[in-house]
């Protein structure tokens, strides 16, 4: 079985600043991929970035960027000059083989002007 | 391109009436097939998932089901709604590339309130 954890309800960051959004999982799984999504105010899932737990370069996306530390379990994502666009809920999720993703509770996003 | 249709958007329902949600997916064929419930302020509950028709797994007991008629066509029902099935229903796809490379693409969702 996989679990999620994001231990942050909610975060607030200033326009412009970058943010970290924490995530642990737990998993017995050797192979498993680690995603990042993003819920904004009309209720959409929206995929973030994805991380193959096999690599060991952190993945990238434009603004957004991830610090996959395997041994500790830990996925953070961080959010560089953020916008306020980019106010949300965001969810961690792990899949790995025989189980579907799995999510974590989600971190409420604030992005003050 | 591959989109998902899931509707209605808004459901009121009284205790003890049916339940029928529909989600269909164009563009793509043989998908894999998701239904969760998000509780207000919570993270994603998976409620079933489908490789193929009539292909149905139920992660959790509970007072709904699912029906795969189709390919891309995906219904959650239930005969008697309670009031502990109100939440945020949505539909999912995805390819499978692999037993974990899996990218899960949503529908806008359902608010259901039984009331």
């Amino acid at each position: 079985a996989q679990t999620v954890t994001q231990s942050q309800p909610e975060m607030s960051v200033q326009e412009a600043e970058t943010v970290t959004l924490s995530c642990t999982y737990d998993t017995s799984e050797s192979d498993y991929y680690l995603f990042w999504y993003k819920q904004p105010p009309s209720r959409q899932m929206i995929l973030v970035i994805r991380q193959e737990a096999y690599k060991q370069q952190n993945a990238t996306e434009n603004r957004f960027s991830v610090n996959f530390q395997k041994a500790a379990k830990s996925f953070s994502l961080k959010i560089s000059d953020s916008q306020l666009g980019d106010a949300a809920m965001y969810f961690c999720a792990s899949h790995g083989s025989g189980s579907r993703l799995t999510f974590g509770e989600g971190t409420q996003l604030t992005v003050n002007p | 391109s591959q989109t998902i249709h899931q509707w209605p958007a808004t459901l009121v329902q009284p205790v003890g009436s049916p339940l029928s949600l529909e989600c269909t997916v164009e563009g793509t064929s043989n998908p894999n097939l998701y239904w969760y419930r998000q509780a207000a302020g919570r993270g994603l509950q998976l409620l079933f998932y489908s490789v193929g028709i009539g292909q149905i797994s139920s992660e959790v007991p509970q007072n709904l089901s699912a029906s795969r008629p189709q390919d891309r066509q995906f219904i959650l029902s239930s005969k008697k709604l309670l009031l502990s099935d109100s939440g945020f229903y949505l539909c999912a796809w995805s390819v499978p590339l692999g037993q974990t490379n899996e990218k899960l693409f949503f529908g806008s969702g359902t608010q259901l309130s039984v009331l």
